[in-house]
Protein backbone atom coordinates (compact mmCIF):
# COMPACT_ATOMS: atom_id res chain seq x y z
CA UNK A 1 0.00 0.00 0.00
CA UNK A 2 1.60 3.12 -1.17
CA UNK A 3 -0.58 5.34 0.03
CA UNK A 4 -0.63 7.51 3.46
CA UNK A 5 -0.83 5.61 6.16
CA UNK A 6 -2.47 7.02 9.49
CA UNK A 7 -2.26 4.80 13.14
CA UNK A 8 -4.51 4.04 14.85
CA UNK A 9 -7.59 4.44 12.80
CA UNK A 10 -9.66 4.99 16.16
CA UNK A 11 -8.40 6.09 19.61
CA UNK A 12 -10.38 6.57 22.15
CA UNK A 13 -9.17 8.80 25.37
CA UNK A 14 -10.23 9.79 28.75
CA UNK A 15 -10.05 13.17 30.12
CA UNK A 16 -6.04 13.97 30.99
CA UNK A 17 -4.70 11.48 28.88
CA UNK A 18 -2.02 11.87 25.95
CA UNK A 19 -3.23 11.14 22.62
CA UNK A 20 -0.42 10.26 19.97
CA UNK A 21 -1.04 9.75 16.38
CA UNK A 22 1.13 8.31 13.88
CA UNK A 23 1.59 9.44 9.94
CA UNK A 24 3.80 7.67 7.66
CA UNK A 25 3.81 9.47 4.12
CA UNK A 26 3.70 8.13 0.84
CA UNK A 27 6.84 6.85 -0.54
CA UNK A 28 9.03 9.55 -1.35
CA UNK A 29 7.28 12.10 0.30
CA UNK A 30 9.03 14.35 2.28
CA UNK A 31 5.98 16.65 3.27
CA UNK A 32 3.58 15.87 6.29
CA UNK A 33 0.25 18.30 7.10
CA UNK A 34 -1.75 17.43 9.87
CA UNK A 35 -5.87 18.60 9.00
CA UNK A 36 -8.35 18.39 11.98
CA UNK A 37 -12.14 18.19 11.31
CA UNK A 38 -14.37 18.93 14.03
CA UNK A 39 -17.84 17.49 13.89
CA UNK A 40 -20.11 19.30 10.91
CA UNK A 41 -16.94 21.51 10.41
CA UNK A 42 -14.51 21.50 7.53
CA UNK A 43 -10.70 20.85 7.32
CA UNK A 44 -8.62 22.96 9.60
CA UNK A 45 -4.64 23.60 8.83
CA UNK A 46 -2.63 22.52 11.96
CA UNK A 47 1.12 22.29 11.10
CA UNK A 48 3.16 21.41 7.90
CA UNK A 49 6.53 19.59 8.67
CA UNK A 50 9.45 18.97 6.92
CA UNK A 51 11.77 15.88 8.01
CA UNK A 52 12.93 17.56 10.91
CA UNK A 53 11.53 20.77 10.98
CA UNK A 54 8.12 22.55 11.64
CA UNK A 55 7.80 24.57 8.60
CA UNK A 56 4.66 26.37 9.43
CA UNK A 57 2.34 25.44 12.60
CA UNK A 58 0.19 28.37 12.37
CA UNK A 59 -3.15 26.41 12.84
CA UNK A 60 -1.30 24.42 16.09
CA UNK A 61 -3.43 25.14 19.73
CA UNK A 62 -0.82 27.00 21.42
CA UNK A 63 -1.02 24.47 24.62
CA UNK A 64 -0.81 21.04 24.11
CA UNK A 65 -0.66 19.67 21.58
CA UNK A 66 2.92 19.12 19.05
CA UNK A 67 3.75 17.72 15.94
CA UNK A 68 7.06 16.01 14.64
CA UNK A 69 8.33 14.30 11.92
CA UNK A 70 11.70 12.61 12.69
CA UNK A 71 14.65 12.17 10.14
CA UNK A 72 13.43 8.46 10.52
CA UNK A 73 9.97 7.31 11.53
CA UNK A 74 6.36 8.40 10.86
CA UNK A 75 5.16 11.85 11.62
CA UNK A 76 3.63 12.67 15.04
CA UNK A 77 0.94 14.40 16.18
CA UNK A 78 0.90 14.86 20.00
CA UNK A 79 -2.07 15.84 22.07
CA UNK A 80 -1.30 16.22 25.74
CA UNK A 81 -4.08 16.58 28.67
CA UNK A 82 -6.98 15.61 26.35
CA UNK A 83 -10.49 17.30 26.71
CA UNK A 84 -13.79 16.56 25.29
CA UNK A 85 -13.32 19.14 22.48
CA UNK A 86 -10.33 17.42 21.18
CA UNK A 87 -12.75 15.07 19.74
CA UNK A 88 -12.47 15.16 15.60
CA UNK A 89 -11.46 13.33 13.25
CA UNK A 90 -7.32 13.95 12.42
CA UNK A 91 -6.15 13.89 8.91
CA UNK A 92 -1.90 13.27 7.96
CA UNK A 93 -1.54 14.37 4.27
CA UNK A 94 1.79 14.28 2.28
CA UNK A 95 3.54 15.53 -0.73
CA UNK A 96 6.46 15.19 -2.77
CA UNK A 97 8.59 18.50 -2.79
CA UNK A 98 8.38 21.76 -1.88
CA UNK A 99 9.07 25.02 -4.47
CA UNK A 100 7.08 24.18 -7.13
CA UNK A 101 3.35 25.72 -7.29
CA UNK A 102 0.94 22.90 -8.66
CA UNK A 103 1.77 20.52 -5.79
CA UNK A 104 -1.23 18.19 -4.59
CA UNK A 105 -1.49 16.73 -1.40
CA UNK A 106 -2.78 13.79 -0.58
CA UNK A 107 -4.89 12.31 2.34
CA UNK A 108 -4.85 8.91 4.80
CA UNK A 109 -7.85 7.88 5.87
CA UNK A 110 -7.68 9.94 9.11
CA UNK A 111 -7.21 9.45 12.64
CA UNK A 112 -10.34 9.47 14.94
CA UNK A 113 -10.14 10.63 18.13
CA UNK A 114 -12.98 10.42 20.88
CA UNK A 115 -12.15 11.84 24.65
CA UNK A 116 -14.34 10.82 26.67
CA UNK B 1 -8.67 33.74 9.12
CA UNK B 2 -10.90 32.03 6.55
CA UNK B 3 -9.29 32.60 3.51
CA UNK B 4 -11.19 29.72 1.42
CA UNK B 5 -15.08 30.12 1.75
CA UNK B 6 -17.41 27.83 0.64
CA UNK B 7 -20.62 29.66 1.67
CA UNK B 8 -23.14 26.68 0.54
CA UNK B 9 -22.95 23.80 3.28
CA UNK B 10 -25.40 21.59 1.05
CA UNK B 11 -26.45 20.93 -2.15
CA UNK B 12 -29.02 18.72 -3.76
CA UNK B 13 -29.81 17.74 -7.00
CA UNK B 14 -30.99 15.11 -9.46
CA UNK B 15 -29.89 12.21 -11.08
CA UNK B 16 -28.32 13.34 -14.67
CA UNK B 17 -28.54 17.12 -13.88
CA UNK B 18 -25.93 19.18 -13.15
CA UNK B 19 -23.91 20.03 -10.06
CA UNK B 20 -22.08 23.09 -9.13
CA UNK B 21 -20.68 23.50 -5.95
CA UNK B 22 -18.91 27.47 -5.69
CA UNK B 23 -15.81 28.54 -3.62
CA UNK B 24 -14.28 31.86 -3.08
CA UNK B 25 -11.12 32.83 -1.22
CA UNK B 26 -9.72 36.18 -0.45
CA UNK B 27 -6.05 35.85 -0.50
CA UNK B 28 -4.64 37.33 -3.73
CA UNK B 29 -1.48 35.27 -3.64
CA UNK B 30 -2.98 31.97 -4.29
CA UNK B 31 -2.22 30.74 -7.45
CA UNK B 32 -3.30 26.95 -7.56
CA UNK B 33 -6.61 25.40 -6.66
CA UNK B 34 -8.06 22.18 -5.96
CA UNK B 35 -11.38 19.73 -5.13
CA UNK B 36 -10.92 17.40 -3.06
CA UNK B 37 -13.93 14.64 -2.64
CA UNK B 38 -14.60 13.36 0.60
CA UNK B 39 -16.78 10.07 2.28
CA UNK B 40 -17.83 9.54 5.66
CA UNK B 41 -15.28 7.87 7.72
CA UNK B 42 -12.71 8.13 4.63
CA UNK B 43 -10.13 10.88 3.69
CA UNK B 44 -10.40 13.36 0.91
CA UNK B 45 -9.34 12.51 -1.91
CA UNK B 46 -8.06 14.64 -4.71
CA UNK B 47 -10.49 15.25 -7.41
CA UNK B 48 -9.24 18.10 -9.98
CA UNK B 49 -7.25 21.18 -9.68
CA UNK B 50 -6.02 24.11 -11.76
CA UNK B 51 -3.94 26.59 -11.92
CA UNK B 52 -4.02 30.61 -12.32
CA UNK B 53 -2.61 31.00 -15.62
CA UNK B 54 -5.94 28.85 -16.39
CA UNK B 55 -9.23 29.76 -16.40
CA UNK B 56 -10.67 26.32 -16.93
CA UNK B 57 -9.43 22.85 -16.56
CA UNK B 58 -11.72 19.78 -17.41
CA UNK B 59 -11.33 16.10 -16.79
CA UNK B 60 -14.19 13.98 -17.75
CA UNK B 61 -17.44 14.45 -16.08
CA UNK B 62 -15.98 17.24 -14.17
CA UNK B 63 -14.94 20.66 -14.74
CA UNK B 64 -13.02 23.33 -12.84
CA UNK B 65 -13.43 27.02 -14.09
CA UNK B 66 -11.53 29.71 -12.60
CA UNK B 67 -12.33 33.89 -12.05
CA UNK B 68 -9.37 35.38 -11.08
CA UNK B 69 -10.84 38.91 -10.70
CA UNK B 70 -13.47 37.59 -8.85
CA UNK B 71 -11.75 35.44 -6.67
CA UNK B 72 -14.13 32.39 -7.20
CA UNK B 73 -13.95 29.67 -8.89
CA UNK B 74 -16.09 26.21 -9.58
CA UNK B 75 -16.45 22.81 -10.05
CA UNK B 76 -19.62 21.23 -12.22
CA UNK B 77 -19.96 17.97 -12.60
CA UNK B 78 -22.65 17.07 -15.26
CA UNK B 79 -23.74 14.32 -15.53
CA UNK B 80 -24.03 14.02 -11.24
CA UNK B 81 -24.37 10.43 -10.54
CA UNK B 82 -25.65 9.03 -6.98
CA UNK B 83 -22.11 8.06 -6.40
CA UNK B 84 -21.27 11.99 -6.40
CA UNK B 85 -22.68 12.25 -2.86
CA UNK B 86 -19.72 13.20 -0.85
CA UNK B 87 -18.54 16.26 0.37
CA UNK B 88 -16.80 18.68 -1.69
CA UNK B 89 -13.44 20.38 -0.39
CA UNK B 90 -12.10 23.44 -2.35
CA UNK B 91 -8.31 24.15 -1.33
CA UNK B 92 -5.89 26.99 -2.25
CA UNK B 93 -2.37 27.45 -2.37
CA UNK B 94 0.40 29.86 -3.47
CA UNK B 95 3.59 29.72 -5.44
CA UNK B 96 6.43 28.21 -3.95
CA UNK B 97 4.19 27.34 -0.58
CA UNK B 98 3.26 24.05 -0.14
CA UNK B 99 0.57 25.13 2.92
CA UNK B 100 -2.83 24.78 1.46
CA UNK B 101 -5.97 26.30 3.07
CA UNK B 102 -9.29 24.10 2.49
CA UNK B 103 -12.91 25.62 2.50
CA UNK B 104 -15.61 24.18 5.35
CA UNK B 105 -16.65 22.34 2.21
CA UNK B 106 -20.04 21.57 0.73
CA UNK B 107 -22.12 18.29 0.78
CA UNK B 108 -23.37 17.55 -2.01
CA UNK B 109 -26.48 14.67 -2.39
CA UNK B 110 -27.53 12.87 -5.70
CA UNK B 111 -30.83 11.72 -5.90
CA UNK B 112 -32.35 8.92 -8.09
Amino acid sequence: NAGVMQNPRHLVRRRGQEARLRCSPMKGHSHVYWYRQLPEEGLKFMVYLQKENIIDESGMPKERFSAEFPKEGPSILRIQQVVRGDSAAYFCASSPSSGRAGNTIYFGEGSWLTVV
Amino acid sequence: DQQVKQNSPSLSVQEGRISILNCDYTNSMFDYFLWYKKYPAEGPTFLISISSIKDKNEDGRFTVFLNKSAKHLSLHIVPSQPGDSAVYFCAASRLNNNDMRFGAGTRLTVKP
